[in-house]
């Protein structure tokens, strides 16, 4: 089974700041890694797909990068509504689509 | 408008059984990949089962031989059916679409709509 580890855990961070969230997987997933935005009592939303392509309606200052096993999601200029928790998933195994354990991006 | 809308949560004691639906309108589930994934309380997204348009199903390993992802054509929903169920199965269970991309020569995997959840609680 494919294993998937993001760093930090938490991080704490001001409005205007540039942040990096990485995920890494246990085995090369070349590009088939998401990411994913969760706010308190509220369903996940997706956020990058293919490692890099932005899904539509989210804002440029979000961007993936990475392939094979290390993986980043930056942030360019943190706003006031994108502290949340935010997932890594791998789809290169499509019998099993497993999330990271979450990064909770909290106000400093 | 594209949409899902789960249902049939509620508290079950241990061992009991509960059917999840999910209500999707502006697409049709049968043509398209459906996910459950599910959230315990304080914790991570956990993914639990898929289907596939062809009919092919897969579990993760906590729920395999105990949970059944099914669908309904005519009613346009999925389904979960909980059997022997845990205190551990207590969680926020999602439905999702699985959309399919291409870019260049590839296949690309992603949940791009999401339910709001429903609540199981597994408690005597």
């Amino acid at each position: 089974d494919i294993q998937m580890t993001q760093s930090p855990s938490s991080l704490s961070a001001s409005v205007g700041d540039r942040v990096t969230i990485t995920c890494r997987a246990s085995q090369s997933i070349s590009s088939y890694l998401n990411w994913y935005q969760q706010k308190p009592g509220k369903a996940p939303k997706l956020l990058i797909y293919a490692a890099s392509s932005l899904q539509s309606g989210v804002p440029s200052r979000f961007s993936g990068s990475g392939s094979g096993t290390d993986f980043t999601l930056t942030i360019s200029s943190l706003q006031p509504e994108d502290f949340a928790t935010y997932y890594c998933q791998q789809s290169y195994s499509t019998s099993m689509y497993t999330f990271g354990q979450g990064t909770k991006l909290e106000i400093k | 408008e594209v949409q899902l809308v789960e249902s049939g949560g509620g508290l079950i004691q241990p061992g009991g059984s509960l059917r999840l639906s999910c209500a999707a309108s502006g697409f049709t589930v049968s043509s398209n990949y459906m996910s459950w994934v599910r959230q315990a309380p304080g914790k991570g997204l956990e993914w639990v089962s898929v289907i596939y348009s062809g009919g092919s199903t897969y579990y993760a390993d906590s729920v395999k031989g105990r949970f059944t992802i099914s669908r309904d054509n005519s009613k346009n929903t999925l389904y979960l059916q909980m059997n022997s169920l845990r205190a551990e199965d207590t969680a926020v269970y999602y439905c999702a679409r699985v959309a399919e991309q291409q870019l260049v020569v590839y296949y690309y995997y992603y949940m791009d709509v999401w339910g709001k959840g429903t609540t199981v609680t597994v408690s005597s």
